[in-house]
């Protein structure tokens, strides 16, 4: 699986939008790129997954770049209690009845400002 | 809601004994998988199985077995605990295909 490249970490104002940025630069066409978050003491939540279009959930956005190589999750309106490690994961494609295993990186840590 | 249920939040052990930690998930999950997480090293993936009494190792699979004699039960089982397994431990379940993973809310072990 493709190698990602995130923020260490990131602030955002409550209320704001939060832009978490993720390069995976030797992403391959059969790939999709996944997201998830942990908040303290908790096991990771999912959030969004796409493979080459925009996708848009109750939780996020997830906006893939034409070539690829880099997408932006987007928090829309940023809370305390989106404050939480971000991991930004590529996987190759597990359709029909093989599976796909997910190799979580260090992630960025968004902390939400008052 | 659906769910993914580890037995104990937390679990104090000694060096040496067996340990059996167990994960039960609700959704009808076909693939079912073992994480551990530790400071600086992130969460790393021990064992998984994508069926009853099918199993594939992980990347860190030494000194743990798994058992998956039911779709919605997958155990860890640590045949002799040693300090350096004192770990988070996670489990996740998904559904086969290009789905995510929903994860229970961890076992944190300590062996002494």
């Amino acid at each position: 699986d493709a190698k990602t490249t995130q923020p260490p970490s990131m602030d955002c104002a409550e209320g704001r939008a939060a832009n978490l940025p993720c390069n995976h630069s030797t992403i391959s066409g059969n790939e999709y790129v996944y997201w998830y978050r942990q908040i303290h003491s908790q096991g990771p939540q999912y959030i969004i997954h796409g493979l080459k279009n925009n996708e848009t959930n109750e939780m996020a956005s997830l906006i893939i770049t034409e070539d690829r190589k880099s997408s932006t999750l987007i928090l829309p309106h940023a809370t305390l209690r989106d404050t939480a490690v971000y991991y930004c994961i590529v996987r190759a494609n597990a359709g029909g009845t093989s599976y796909g295993k997910l190799t979580f990186g260090q992630g960025t840590i968004l902390t939400v400002h008052p | 809601d659906v769910k993914v249920t580890q037995s104990s939040r937390y679990l104090v052990k000694r060096t040496g004994e067996k340990v059996f930690l167990e994960c039960v998930q609700d959704m009808d999950h076909e693939n079912m998988f073992w994480y551990r997480q530790d400071p600086g090293l992130g969460l790393r993936l021990i064992y998984f199985s994508y069926d009853v009494k099918m199993k594939e190792k992980g990347d860190i699979p030494e000194g743990y077995s798994v058992s998956r004699e039911k779709k919605e039960r997958f155990s860890l089982i640590l045949e002799s605990a040693s300090t350096n397994q004192t770990s988070m431990y996670l489990c996740a379940s998904s559904l086969q295909g290009n789905y995510g993973y929903t994860f229970g809310s961890g076992t944190r072990l300590t062996v002494v």
